[in-house]
């Protein structure tokens, strides 16, 4: 059965300090892989996605994720965190054949000033 | 630039009452997607369409119904609304299937008294 974990519920980061999110996946196929940020009352922005190709991958923001097959993970990663950068990131997954997306439970950010 | 809009933005319902949440998009695209989102559970989708005319159910369809008599609009209805039906509901879209990225509304968020 296709699934995303995403490990790590809640993290702080001080501004300035590198962030990492984890994600991994279970599908029986070449995943279509995505992170999306979800701030406070509003819904899910496409922050980038992977399909094929280069396995880093640089989306807005100054995020970036890279694709690693082997261990069927999709880590999403940013230099510097800003204090903006507080929200919710969820990882999701899809295939050309299939219509649907599963989605992990989603990390929430904070950012210590 | 409207994307997904989902009306209403808040609602309260008392048990055994019923609405319909509206969701329509301008962007063409032919798959839509209606999500509830849990805290800490991330997004369950409860049922999408391929194109007007097609629906199919997804995870958590139960206590939902939809239709898709056009290609813009995708409401979702509940017909007698029950305390676990309190969430935040999301509409979705995408051109394509399962390898394009969604564009999500801001939300529903719905309490049921």
């Amino acid at each position: 059965a296709q699934s995303v974990t995403q490990p790590d519920i809640h993290i702080t980061v001080s501004e300035g300090a590198s962030l990492e999110l984890r994600c991994n996946y279970s599908y029986g196929a070449t995943p279509y892989l995505f992170w999306y940020v979800q701030s406070p009352g509003q819904g899910l922005q496409l922050l980038l996605k992977y399909f094929s190709g280069d396995t880093l991958v640089q989306g807005i923001k100054g995020f970036e994720a890279e694709f690693k097959r082997s261990q069927s993970s999709f880590n999403l990663r940013k230099p510097s965190v800003h204090w903006s950068d507080a929200a919710e990131y969820f990882c999701a997954v899809g295939h050309l054949n299939f219509n649907k997306f599963y989605f992990g439970s989603g990390t929430k950010l904070n950012v210590k000033p | 630039n409207a994307g997904v809009t989902q009306t209403p933005k808040f609602r309260i319902l008392k048990i055994g009452q019923s609405m319909t949440l509206q969701c329509t998009q301008d962007m063409n695209h032919n798959y839509m997607y209606w999500y509830r989102q849990d805290p800490g559970m991330g997004l369950k989708l409860i049922y999408y369409s391929v194109g007007a005319g097609i629906t199919d159910k997804g995870e958590v369809p139960n206590g939902y119904n939809v239709s898709r008599s056009t290609t813009e609009d995708f409401p979702l209805r509940l017909e007698l609304a029950a305390p676990s039906q309190t969430s935040v509901y999301f509409c979705a879209s995408t051109p394509g299937g399962g390898n394009q990225p969604q564009h999500f509304g801001d939300g529903t968020r719905l309490s049921i008294l």
